[in-house]
């Protein structure tokens, strides 16, 4: 049963692409949550949604748009990507925005920009 | 400093004890944690403080805080080789809805 799961696992694509990573919490939380760690295991968070509404957007470049289709999903569509894209992208949910709730991570999908 | 450091390397023997250090940016963060990250993986929570605690103990790990350095700590009793890897500090500024992670700590513990 996993609780955050994200696909693809590996994504390898040419740049100028555009491409999608989905995820989706089955933990009935209300905050989900993008970040990127680069090749030196730098976390950085991306982007916060809580109940469908973007709550955090950390000056990433428009070619990043993520999509709340509903409080379990929240996917991540990259257009035009760029060699500098490549890193692993990192879903996160959590209950509540705030507090010490636990932020439950996805696996990881790898980007490789080629 | 603007980033939450953390020393990037440690390594132990088997059955030695292990402190990873952190020095968080924020004096107000109203928590702190540690995550674990193993190869190939995502982060899993191992533990956290509150900010007006300056000790939590969890079976083989302590955490100690110092609010007045801005300094954390995470001791990992009787290291085991499945202890290897990546640890995470992060703290939640107050008003903020995200975690500010530190640059990682990769632990190698050998036989």
């Amino acid at each position: 049963d996993t609780a955050v799961s994200q696909t693809p696992k590996y994504l390898v694509t040419q740049m100028g692409n555009d491409k999608s990573i989905k995820c989706e919490q089955n933990l009935g939380h209300d905050t989900m949550y993008w970040y990127k760690q680069d090749s030196k295991k730098f976390l950085k968070i991306m982007f916060s949604y809580n109940n469908k509404e973007l709550i955090i957007n950390e000056t990433v470049p428009n070619r990043f748009s993520p999509k709340s289709p509903d409080k379990a999903h929240l996917n991540l569509h990259i257009n035009s990507l760029e060699l500098g894209d490549s890193a692993v992208y990192f879903c996160a949910s959590s209950q509540g925005d705030r507090g010490n709730t636990e932020a439950f991570f996805g696996q990881g999908t790898r980007l490789t920009v080629v | 400093g603007e980033d939450v450091e953390q020393s990037l390397f440690l390594s132990v023997r088997e059955g030695d004890s292990s402190v990873i250090n952190c020095t968080y940016t924020d004096s107000s963060s109203t928590y702190l944690y540690w995550y674990k990250q193993e190869p190939g993986a995502g982060l899993q929570l191992l533990t956290y403080i509150f900010s007006n605690m300056d000790m939590k103990q969890d079976q083989r790990l302590t955490v100690l805080l110092n609010k007045k350095d801005k300094h954390l700590s995470l001791r990992i009793a009787d290291t085991q080789t499945g202890d290897s890897a990546i640890y995470f500090c992060a703290e939640l500024p107050p008003g903020f809805q995200k975690l500010v992670f530190g640059t990682g700590t990769r632990l190698l513990v050998s036989p």
